[in-house]
């Protein structure tokens, strides 16, 4: 069955860097378009960022431009994203969610892994 | 990217339909079929109920619908059971090349 499991969540200083990883299982992995979507406490969700198939487009939220990278590894089946200058408001639970390639939804989402940007 | 707009909540006892509105632009929910809709329990991660305005995922009960007028989607329960106590988001892909979610509607069955 489709697994989508995140790591590397964790509590940060304002200004630090983490990074995120999503491990896939149970599907294709290459053949899918992924995304980042965070949800702070509380709140609603956010679109982060997209990464197509190949790795060759990407985009990001204004609120994340300059400071994430979103990256994929195709042979490692993983999914990732790299944040620098983190704010208290970034602090959210991350999910990684994939896209098939005939759709603009995301059919599998993982558990989600807890970024707190906090002194 | 404004976050598309949604009820905060709405309720229903068993047995009753629901319809949870998603309104957004011509830049959006307007300008694409590309409307889904998510449910989420508490603690838990979203689950795909709706893709592409109305489009049920195998597995997913018939009690849940969807529809589009202009620049709002609408999603409909009917049959209501108290599983169906969620929250509930849109989402639509936008001109931008980006995705933008709705704020959330938090279902109560009363």
């Amino acid at each position: 069955q489709v697994q989508l499991v995140e790591s590397g969540g964790g509590l940060v200083k304002p200004g630090g860097s983490l990074r995120l990883s999503c491990a896939a299982s149970g599907f294709t992995f290459s053949d899918y378009y992924m995304s980042w979507i965070r949800q702070a406490p509380g709140k609603g969700l956010e679109w982060v960022s997209y990464i197509s198939s190949s790795g060759s487009t990407i985009y990001y939220a204004d609120s994340v431009k300059g400071r994430f990278t979103i990256s994929r590894d195709n042979a490692k089946n993983s999914l990732y994203l790299q944040m620098n200058s983190l704010r208290a408001e970034d602090t959210a639970v991350y999910y990684c969610a994939s896209e098939p390639p005939s759709g603009y939804y995301y059919d599998y989402w993982g558990q989600g892994t807890l970024v707190t940007v906090s002194s | 990217q404004s976050a598309l707009t949604q009820p905060a909540s709405v309720s229903g006892s068993p047995g009753q339909s629901i319809t949870i509105s998603c309104t957004g632009t011509s830049s959006d929910v307007g300008g694409y079929n590309y409307v889904s809709w998510y449910q989420q329990h508490p603690g838990k991660a979203p689950k795909l109920m709706i893709y592409e305005v109305s489009n049920r995922p195998s597995g997913v009960s018939n009690r849940f619908s969807g529809s589009k007028s202009g620049n709002t989607a609408s999603l409909t329960i009917s049959g209501l059971q108290a599983e169906d106590e969620a929250d509930y988001y849109c989402s639509s892909y936008t001109s931008s090349s980006t995705w933008v979610f709705g704020g959330g509607t938090k279902l109560t069955v009363l």
